[in-house]
Order: C-alpha cells, then sequence, then structure tokens
C-alpha cells in the first residue's frame, strides 16, 4: 500500500536557524513526489516537483530533494514568514487512477523572531 | 503557476439544507479535477475525483449520494453537500492538474448549525 510518513510532526525554530523536514515513503511506481506549503485556513500553495532520486530543486530559502526512500526540505536561515504547515505528496503510477495524490500528515513549522 | 479559485470562500447552512461548492480553472482546461476534505491539524483526506462529461469517482467510505459532485465542463467543478449535518462541517479543498503539477484552490469553510 502507498504510504507517506512526515517528520518531525512539528517543528520550532529560532529565526535563522537552518533545518530539515522529512517525508518518507512508500509507492509503487513513483509519479513524482510534490511539496505543498499551507498556511491556517488556505488551500495548499505548491512548491515544488520532484521526479527521480538524486533530483533536486530550490526556491529561495527552501531547497527539496529526493532519494528512492524519502525527501527532504531543506530550510535555510528561515524567517517568521515561513512559518505554516508543509505538506509532502506522492503521485502513483499503479494505484488506482494514478492521478491520485496520496498525502502525508505534514510538518507544521513555526519560525520565532 | 496555474489558478484554481473556489466559490464560496465559507458558507453557513441550516442542518438539511443543500449547498453547492464551486471550483473553476481559471487559465486552464482540467479534465480531472479532486475534491478533498480537511479537519482541523490534519491532513488532507481525498475524497473523489472529478472527471468532466463523466461520472465522479468517489473514495472507500464517501457517501456518493451525500456529496454530489458534477463536472459539465472542462473549468468547473461542483461539489453540492445534499441534507447536510453538523458533522459534515469542514474545510473542503478542490484541486486540478495542470501539466506534471496539481494545483489546489483556495479552500471553502462549511458550517452547518
Amino acid at each position: 500500500e502507498d504510504q507517506v510518513t512526515q517528520s518531525p510532526e512539528a517543528l520550532r525554530l529560532q529565526e535563522g536557524e537552518s533545518s530539515s523536514l522529512n517525508c518518507s515513503y512508500t509507492v509503487s511506481g513513483l509519479r513524482g513526489l510534490f511539496w505543498y506549503r499551507q498556511d491556517p485556513g488556505k488551500g495548499p500553495e505548491f512548491l515544488f516537483t520532484l521526479y527521480s532520486a538524486g533530483e533536486e530543486k530550490e526556491k529561495e530559502r527552501l531547497k527539496a530533494t529526493l532519494t528512492k526512500k524519502e525527501s527532504f526540505l531543506h530550510i535555510t536561515a528561515p524567517k517568521p514568514e515561513d512559518s505554516a504547515t508543509y505538506l509532502c505528496a506522492v503521485r502513483s503510477m499503479f494505484s488506482g487512477g494514478y492521478n491520485k495524490l496520496i498525502f502525508g500528515a505534514g510538518t507544521r513549522l513555526a519560525v520565532h523572531p | 503557476g496555474a489558478v484554481v479559485s473556489q466559490h464560496p470562500s465559507w458558507v453557513i447552512c441550516k442542518s438539511g439544507t443543500s449547498v453547492k461548492i464551486e471550483c473553476r480553472s481559471l487559465d486552464f482546461q482540467a479534465t480531472t479535477m479532486f475534491w478533498y476534505r480537511q479537519f482541523p491539524k490534519q491532513s488532507l483526506m481525498l475524497m473523489a475525483t472529478s472527471n468532466e462529461g463523466s461520472k465522479a469517482t468517489y473514495e472507500q467510505g464517501v457517501e456518493k449520494d451525500k456529496f454530489l459532485i458534477n463536472h459539465a465542463s472542462l473549468t468547473l467543478s461542483t461539489l453540492t453537500v445534499t441534507s447536510a449535518h453538523p458533522e459534515d462541517s469542514s474545510f473542503y479543498i478542490c484541486s486540478a492538474i495542470s501539466g506534471n503539477t496539481i494545483y489546489f484552490g483556495e479552500g471553502s469553510w462549511l458550517t452547518v448549525v
């Protein structure tokens, strides 16, 4: 069964304190691993898609990496405005309709000044 | 990125009535849209896949007679919560595929009183 597990559940950082969020996955035929940012009461905002092991993508203070079993979202020198819930999702080739996204529970990030 | 819009952003309805939520792809055509439900501090739960011109595909445990989905055009899908009850109160989010990426709407808060 396809599964996505994110850790930690919650993370508190001081402004400028770099860290990483983890997304572990098991999927039968990966068609993409997605990272989204979700602010309270809003829909998820697309950040990155990664397709193959070794791939990396960057956007401002965020960098996403992918291996065969997990993905990391690295946050460099975070600012309070980076506070949000970060969601990881996988798109599977084989599980009942390959366009479905299977989401992890998310990591709630709080960055304090 | 592509824009997905939901309306209304929030709605309050009386128990026993029906309420419709619209999901529009503003700058692209979407043959497939997805409807999610999200409870506080939880991740997104896929309810159904909406296919333009055909019946929606519902996830296990989702009542198709209660959550009516219509995808009449390439830019519009609607979710109607029929005979709403307080336990249907939730945050409903739609998404649509553009290229290889799945974009989300802003979400709709439903409160049933």
